[in-house]
């Protein structure tokens, strides 16, 4: 079976440092890795995906993420935190092209000026 | 881009009554559609699945004389909640798989979820 983990629920940034929000999956075959922002009550909005090739991904506002195979991981990052990149984020997995998402606990990031 | 438009955005309801919540896809076919709910601050969970004019399927635990969803057709997959309870107060949320698009790049379209209250 597929799974996810967000290491931390919750990650505090001051405005201008670095995010860092950890994911790590498993998974008996390759994945596809999905990073989804959600704002409160609203749905999930797609910040980047890996499925196969370069395993740097880049997403929208300011956002990466590596698929690292050996440690199972797709950390997400970017490197100067704004105000507005808080939310909740959430890593997601998933196997088959027909399959669900299998979703991560999710992380809260807060950012402080 | 592809758009899932999902109604209503907010409901409130008393005990014992039924919840209809529908989701569309403006653009394009949606041969399949996941129904998650989340509960507050808790991750998605996915309900079941659904593939147009074909019987849900339901993960372990849901009850699915309780949800009910149907998918006539390609653009259009409702959710109803029936004899709903406090407990089942939640957020909804839909994601839609686009017809005709193969393999990896095979994208999934989210609604912007449904918050149900059941007082």
């Amino acid at each position: 079976a597929q799974s996810v983990t967000q290491l931390g629920s919750h990650v505090s940034v001051s405005e201008g440092a670095l995010v860092l929000l950890r994911c790590n999956y498993s998974s008996s075959v390759p994945p596809y890795l999905f990073w989804y922002v959600q704002y409160p009550n609203q749905g999930l909005q797609l910040l980047l995906k890996y499925t196969t090739g370069a395993t740097l991904v880049k997403g929208i506002n300011g956002f990466e993420a590596e698929f690292k195979k050996s440690e199972t991981s797709f950390h997400l990052t970017k490197p100067s935190a704004h105000m507005s990149d808080a939310a909740e984020y959430f890593c997601a997995v998933r196997v088959w092209v027909g399959t669900a998402l299998i979703f991560g606990k999710g992380t809260t990031l807060s950012v402080s000026s | 881009g592809a758009v899932v438009s999902q109604h209503p955005s907010r409901v409130i309801c008393k005990s014992g009554t039924s919840v209809k919540i529908e989701c569309r896809s403006l653009d394009f076919q949606a041969t399949t559609m996941f129904w998650y709910r989340q509960f507050p601050k808790q991750s998605l969970m996915l309900m079941a699945t659904s593939n147009e004019g074909s019987k849900a399927t339901y993960e372990q635990g849901v009850e699915k004389d309780k949800f009910l969803i149907n998918h006539a057709s390609l653009t259009l997959s409702t959710l109803t909640v029936t004899s709903a309870h406090p407990e089942d107060s939640s957020f909804y949320i839909c994601s839609a798989r686009e017809k005709g698009i193969q393999g990896s790049n095979s994208p999934l379209h989210f609604g912007n979820g449904t918050r149900l209250t059941v007082t």
